[in-house]
């Protein structure tokens, strides 16, 4: 399964705009990059996916590079409520069970 | 819509001893994991069910934890006997089995302390 790597932690200022990166450089063609993120005492809340082109949500956007080894959520106006562990995963589609693995995540830090 | 149920919310129980946690999923959602997450660590799939059949349990220590899921609707996780390692949140979600859809929908989990 490819991984993903992503900061341990970042910090950002209230309504200001946050980009969290994520390194998938082994990833396949048949995975798509998703993210979730779980506040605090939560589940995980899914956030967005997308394949190749670059997608957007009413919670956030999603660039993926050309290359597809990288991505980056952005959040365009960060609140309090934000604050969050960020989860970049890949999911396989070419496969039956399509699981997600799981890595640490990114731990979101809002300054007021 | 209503979303994922668990309970007990919280447990503390004793090592060796037996604790079970029940989950509902969304109406309709026929996919239903059950994620353990360990304090800083992200969720680790233990049982994963398509109805009420399992898809994947390779990583569910079966010496200890069982997982059920009668009629395709509610699912039961078991730990017997538990042990200090199994304190952690234990999460149950849902998913409509259509492929290509992303979005796992999680409840808010179960939270075991084991002493």
């Amino acid at each position: 399964d490819a991984k993903t790597t992503q900061p341990n932690s970042m910090e950002s200022n209230e309504e200001e705009p946050v980009h969290l990166p994520c390194n998938h450089s082994t990833i396949s063609g048949t995975d798509y990059i998703h993210w979730y993120r779980q506040l605090p005492s939560q589940g995980p809340e899914y956030v967005i996916h997308g394949l190749t082109s670059n997608v957007n949500n009413r919670m956030a956007s999603l660039a993926i590079a050309e290359d597809r080894k990288s991505s980056t959520l952005i959040l365009h106006r960060a609140t309090l409520r934000d604050a969050a562990v960020y989860y970049c995963i890949l999911r396989d589609y070419g496969e039956s069970n399509y699981q997600l693995i799981w890595g640490a995540g990114t731990k979101l830090i809002i300054k007021p | 819509e209503a979303g994922v149920a668990q309970s007990p919310r919280y447990k503390i129980i004793e090592k060796r001893q037996s604790v079970a946690f029940w989950c509902n999923p969304i109406s309709g959602h026929a996919t239903l994991y059950w994620y353990q997450q360990i304090l800083g660590q992200g969720p680790k799939l233990l049982i994963q069910f398509q109805n009420n059949g399992v898809v994947d349990d390779s990583q569910l220590p079966k010496d200890r934890f069982s997982a059920e899921r009668l009629k395709g609707v509610d699912s039961t996780l078991k730990i017997q006997p538990a042990k200090l390692e199994d304190s952690a949140v234990y999460l149950c979600a849902s998913s409509h089995p259509t492929r290509y859809t992303g979005e796992l929908f999680f409840g808010e989990g179960s939270r075991l302390t084991v002493l």
